[in-house]
């Protein structure tokens, strides 16, 4: 079945280093990716999202691309402050699924100062 | 101007209870969702209407029932509470099914005891 499978947490880094959160998926047709963002005690926040292959999307200085030959979907940021620590959720979903997401694991990230 | 409301966001109750959580979005948006969320962050869709319509129905106890009254609301109905529903509730909103981001409300945790 179609699956995402995220790098597992927590990440702990310094403010002003790079972040890198793994996606990798699983599916049967095409789908369009996304990456969520929740921040304590708050529900998900869309951050970006790419609907098909090489597609960059982009954010708040996040960035992922899609990358069909790799079936990937990595998030990266050139310099995370303490702001951005939160959970960081991968979900994908495809045309004929009435909508349905599929979510990675979530991925716990720590900035401290 | 809140997106996605829910109501309650706390919710305590003991075994065996009934309780209701209500859900509506003011985003103009046809599709409504219901996501549980685990101790350990991890999100799985529980039911979706569209238009009203039901369309997605995980395999979730039948002591859960959701309800469209209108395409703005989505009320989950809980019979016979058990220790194992003590989670974060979650809705969220989308325009269409297909591909499009969805919005999620604040979440509502709740805790059987």
């Amino acid at each position: 079945g179609d699956s995402v499978t995220q790098m597992e947490g927590p990440v702990t880094l310094s403010e002003e280093a790079f972040l890198t959160i793994n996606c990798t998926y699983t599916a049967t047709g095409y789908p369009s990716l996304f990456w969520y963002v929740q921040y304590p005690g708050e529900g998900l926040q869309l951050l970006l999202k790419a609907t098909k292959a090489d597609d960059k999307g982009s954010n708040k200085g996040f960035e992922a691309t899609y990358r069909k030959e790799t079936t990937s979907f990595h998030l990266e940021k050139g310099s995370v402050q303490v702001s951005d620590s939160a959970v960081y959720f991968c979900a994908l979903s495809l045309t004929d699924s009435w909508g349905k997401f599929q979510f990675g694991a979530g991925t716990q990230v720590v900035v401290t100062p | 101007d809140t997106a996605v409301s829910q109501t309650p966001k706390y919710l305590v109750t003991q075994m065996g209870n009934d309780k209701s959580i209500k859900c509506e979005q003011n985003l103009g948006h046809d599709t409504m969702y219901w996501y549980k969320q685990d101790s350990k962050k991890f999100l799985k869709i529980m039911f979706s209407y569209n238009n009203k319509e039901l369309i997605i129905n995980e395999t979730v106890p039948n002591r859960f029932s959701p309800k469209s009254p209108d395409k703005a609301h989505l009320n989950l109905h809980i019979n016979s509470l058990e220790l194992g529903d003590s989670a974060v509730y979650f809705c969220a909103s989308s325009h269409g099914t297909v591909t499009y981001e969805q919005y999620f409300g604040p979440g509502t945790r709740l805790t059987v005891t």
